[in-house]
């Protein structure tokens, strides 16, 4: 079946360290990949996304690629600030109407 | 702000009684979609609702209702509370059933269930 598998947390780094956070999946087609960032006391915002093999999202620093060979999007950034401390959601979208969320990572940015 | 409203913002109620949690979504988005977020279950997909027609169903229980009215606002009834039931609950909106539209979030309402 599909499924989604997200890096666990905490992860806990010091500003401007390199973050990736790892999302795996397992699907029968080619999902749509979406990374969500939920921040202290808020909702969930998206914060990037790709349709298809090889497509990059981008947004706020943060970079991922729909990897169709690995089925990962792994979310990257290189030099994470404070302000980045929030949970982020692994969420692919496999054709059912609705998103799969992962377990969520929480990140925390010590100065 | 995504645009998407939710009331209230805290519900702080007893054991075996009956709340309605209110969803507006953003202009012109036709697809409400509920999820309960809890420590433990973490997110969970409940109901999703298109121009008024219930579209797909997850984990939502029985004892928890739902329904788009005419002008797009959704409502989530839960009844019978239990202690289980203290999560914090969104509601999310798009333009159409998802199919690589964005989802965006309303700021949730945190239920205590006492």
């Amino acid at each position: 079946g599909n499924s989604v598998t997200q890096m666990e947390g905490p992860v806990t780094l010091s500003e401007e360290a390199f973050l990736t956070i790892n999302c795996t999946y397992t699907a029968t087609g080619y999902p749509s990949l979406f990374w969500y960032v939920q921040y202290p006391g808020e909702g969930l915002q998206l914060l990037l996304k790709a349709t298809k093999a090889d497509d990059k999202g981008s947004n706020k620093g943060f970079e991922a690629t729909y990897r169709k060979e690995t089925t990962s999007f792994h979310l990257e950034k290189g030099s994470v600030q404070v302000s980045d401390s929030a949970v982020y959601f692994c969420a692919p979208y496999f054709g059912n109407e609705k998103l799969t969320f992962g377990t969520g990572t929480r990140l925390t940015i010590i100065p | 702000d995504s645009g998407v409203t939710q009331t209230p913002k805290h519900l702080i109620t007893a054991t075996g009684q009956r709340v309605t949690l209110r969803c507006s979504p953003r202009s012109g988005d036709l697809s409400v979609y509920w999820y309960q977020q809890s420590l433990d279950q973490g997110l969970q997909f409940l109901i999703q609702y298109y121009n008024g027609e219930e579209r797909a169903k997850g984990n939502i229980l029985e004892r928890f209702s739902a329904q788009q009215f005419p002008d797009l606002h959704s409502e989530l009834n839960l009844s019978s509370l239990e202690l289980g039931d203290s999560a914090l609950y969104f509601c999310a909106s798009s333009v159409a059933p998802l199919n690589g539209y964005t989802q965006y979030f309303g700021p949730g309402t945190r239920l205590t269930v006492l």
